[in-house]
């Protein structure tokens, strides 16, 4: 069985830039979440994805925004990339009426 | 909103010495329950988790925590602490009465000494 993968493992980026993070969720698992942790911190809830639909979100500005595919796999695109976005993103999969999560490696993103 | 606390953003302990994580929840209906464990440069890893029944629970690694509603806390121990056992350890909650997004604490790290 696989698990949760991410893409990609490390990135940097520029303030003001766009950026594009990659999921792909555990077989068998249809809802994808997101979250954000910075450094020395817990992750924070960004959103979740069920049925390629916004099924939840977290205290996070419009800017931050994704997609689930037929597939389950999922996106997070973040817009106008500000020096604090700067974190590891962490994805998320589950079933949907299952309320373990299990996680994937993370992205780390630098924003400079 | 739920919201977690752990007591202790870093813990030490000897190698072979009794782990004891501390985590407290705000929520009048009990929330789902879970630790977490995070080695550097890694993801999360599930170490257990309380939904229903047994309020004590046993997980992976020879971790295990109690639920306890009249203290609204959720501790994590061990008997004897391994090296191995070097991670930060997350708490987490999920809403009984929503989906299934997680609201973690702020993370205890845990340095096992020799």
């Amino acid at each position: 069985e696989t698990g949760v993968t991410q893409s990609p493992t490390h990135l940097i980026k520029t303030r003001g830039q766009q950026v594009t993070l990659r999921c792909s969720s555990q077989s068998g698992h249809n809802t994808v979440s997101w979250y954000q942790q910075a450094l020395g911190q817990g992750p924070q809830f960004i959103f979740q994805y069920y049925r390629e639909e916004e099924n939840g979100r977290g205290n996070f500005p419009p800017r931050f925004s994704g997609l689930q595919f037929p597939n389950y796999s999922s996106e997070l695109n973040v817009n106008a990339l500000e020096l604090d976005d700067s974190a590891l993103y962490l994805c998320a999969s589950s079933r949907n009426w299952e309320r373990t999560q299990y996680f994937g490696p993370g992205t780390r993103l630098l924003v400079l | 909103a739920q919201s977690v606390t752990q007591l202790g953003s870093h813990v030490s302990v000897s190698e072979g010495a009794l782990v004891l994580l501390r985590c407290n929840y705000s929520s009048s209906v009990p929330p789902y329950l879970f630790w977490y464990v995070q080695y550097p440069n890694q993801g999360l890893q599930l170490l257990l988790k309380y939904t229903t029944g047994a309020t004590l629970v046993k997980g992976i690694n020879g971790f295990e925590a109690e639920f306890k509603k009249s203290e609204t806390s959720f501790h994590l121990t061990k008997p004897s602490a391994h090296m191995s056992d070097a991670a930060e350890y997350f708490c987490a909650v999920s809403d009984r009465n929503a989906g299934n997004m997680l609201t973690f604490g702020g993370g205890t790290r845990l340095m096992v000494k020799p």
